[in-house]
């Protein structure tokens, strides 16, 4: 399997414009998590999906994130509009309900000036 | 709902040394605590695992120690080399859904 794939690996957006990331999780799991990653924060759990529906969204930020999955292989996270505050690593992760190891995507690197 | 503490937040040790990185953990449900490494530009991997009905695990130079009873969990990295350089994370998730919820990460630095 070719593990957890996210794009694009880097974004740089200007401020006030959509973004979206995606994530194609590992083919058979069925949870899937998106975390942002800073510096100040370290890895933040900003949702997360069971079977495609979402289970628990109190990691967004706000009402400028929002996340959808509509099927099992394939997930996005669009912010609209951006900020540069939005900026940070974006990760991606998956795995098999009741079997705990999530395993990561490389990330998409996102930058709004 | 759980709250993982970790610490240190940066360890330098020489190569060759031992490398001990300790995490606390709130919630008494939490059954699994995975431990990953992530370097530079990549995302966190996998290295090593421990559920509650285990005190230890060994992986070649790695091992955990988990104690229920204080809520503490510990990672021990021997006989170090450069290429352990990296961010180290621990998490720990309930029985009952799939939340992980990490640590604050350990930056550690094995000099040659």
């Amino acid at each position: 399997d070719a593990g957890v794939i996210q794009s694009p690996r880097h974004e740089v957006t200007e401020m006030g414009q959509e973004v979206t990331l995606r994530c194609k999780p590992i083919s058979g799991h069925n949870s899937l998590f998106w975390y942002r990653q800073t510096m100040m924060r370290g890895l933040e759990l900003l949702i997360y999906f069971n079977n495609n529906v979402p289970i628990d969204d109190s990691g967004m930020p706000e009402d400028r994130f929002s996340a959808k999955m509509p099927n099992a292989s394939f997930s996005t996270l669009k912010i609209q509009p951006s900020e540069p505050r939005d900026s940070a690593v974006y990760f991606c992760a998956s795995s098999s309900t009741g079997k705990g190891e999530a395993f990561f995507g490389q990330g998409t690197r996102l930058t709004v000036v | 709902g759980e709250n993982v503490e970790q610490h240190p937040s940066t360890l330098s040790v020489q190569e060759g040394d031992s490398a001990v990185i300790k995490c606390t953990y709130s919630d008494s449900a939490s059954n699994y605590f995975p431990w990953y490494k992530q370097e530079l530009g990549k995302g966190p991997q996998l290295i090593i695992d421990i559920r509650s009905n285990v005190g230890e695990k060994k992986d070649q130079r790695i091992a955990v120690t988990l104690n229920k009873t204080a809520k503490h969990f510990s990672l021990h990295i021997t006989e170090t080399q450069p290429e352990d350089s990296a961010v180290y994370f621990c998490a720990a998730i309930k029985a009952a859904g799939n939340k992980l919820t990490f640590g604050g990460g350990t930056r550690v630095l094995v000099k040659p």
